[in-house]
């Protein structure tokens, strides 16, 4: 069965500093990955999201990813991070063309001034 | 970008009442919509696939009985939760593709509701 793993529950980091947050998947196949961010009062919004060919991919607010099929995980990267960031982040896996998504349990970021 | 819409975004009932939650797409048609469960420092848990003019597909283990789903057009999906219990608090978000896309890419998700059973 299709799974998501994001190990980190929370992680704080200073305005400025730089960010990964970790994810892992567990599929047979390719999958398709993606990165959303959810603030408060906000639906998910798509941060990025690989389905094939380069597996560096870059998204809004100056998120990158890289699919690593070796390791089997989808990390998260930002090289600034800004205090708007702070919020909760999912990887979730879309497992075939149906739409449905499997989330991770999600990590959320604090930001430091 | 595509808007999707909740009401209530917070509803607190009383145990064995019934709640129902509406999703709505607010500038396209969605012909499949999506529920998920949400519980505190949790992750987003699949419970439906809501499809317009046909029966909803339940995911294993949630009760269609105990959650209604019904979409009347093709830019509204509600859930009803029949009968509400404690452990049926919970946040509720749906979520849209855009009809005619068969890309996972193009999910819209609404902000969510708070339900809170007393």
């Amino acid at each position: 069965a299709q799974s998501v793993t994001q190990p980190d529950i929370h992680i704080t980091v200073s305005e400025g500093a730089s960010l990964e947050l970790r994810c892992n998947y567990s599929y047979g196949a390719t999958p398709y990955l993606f990165w959303y961010v959810q603030s408060p009062g906000q639906g998910l919004q798509l941060l990025l999201k690989y389905f094939s060919g380069d597996t560096l991919v870059q998204g809004i607010k100056g998120f990158e990813a890289e699919f690593k099929r070796s390791q089997s995980s989808f990390n998260l990267r930002k090289p600034s991070v800004h205090w708007s960031d702070a919020a909760e982040y999912f990887c979730a896996v879309g497992a075939d063309s149906s739409y449905k998504l499997i989330f991770g349990s999600g990590t959320r970021l604090l930001v430091r001034p | 970008g595509a808007v999707v819409s909740q009401h209530p975004s917070r509803v607190i009932c009383k145990s064995g009442t019934s709640v129902k939650i509406e999703c709505r797409s607010l500038d396209f048609q969605a012909t499949t919509m999506f529920w998920y469960r949400q519980f505190p420092k949790q992750s987003l848990m699949l419970m439906a696939t809501s499809n317009e003019g046909s029966k909803a597909t339940y995911e294993q283990g949630v009760e269609k009985d105990k959650f209604l789903i019904n979409h009347a057009s093709l830019t509204l999906s509600t859930l009803t939760v029949t009968s509400a219990h404690p452990e049926d608090s919970s946040f509720y978000i749906c979520s849209a593709p855009l009809a005619g896309v068969t890309s996972t890419d193009t999910q819209y998700f609404g902000p969510g509701t708070r339900l809170t059973v007393l």
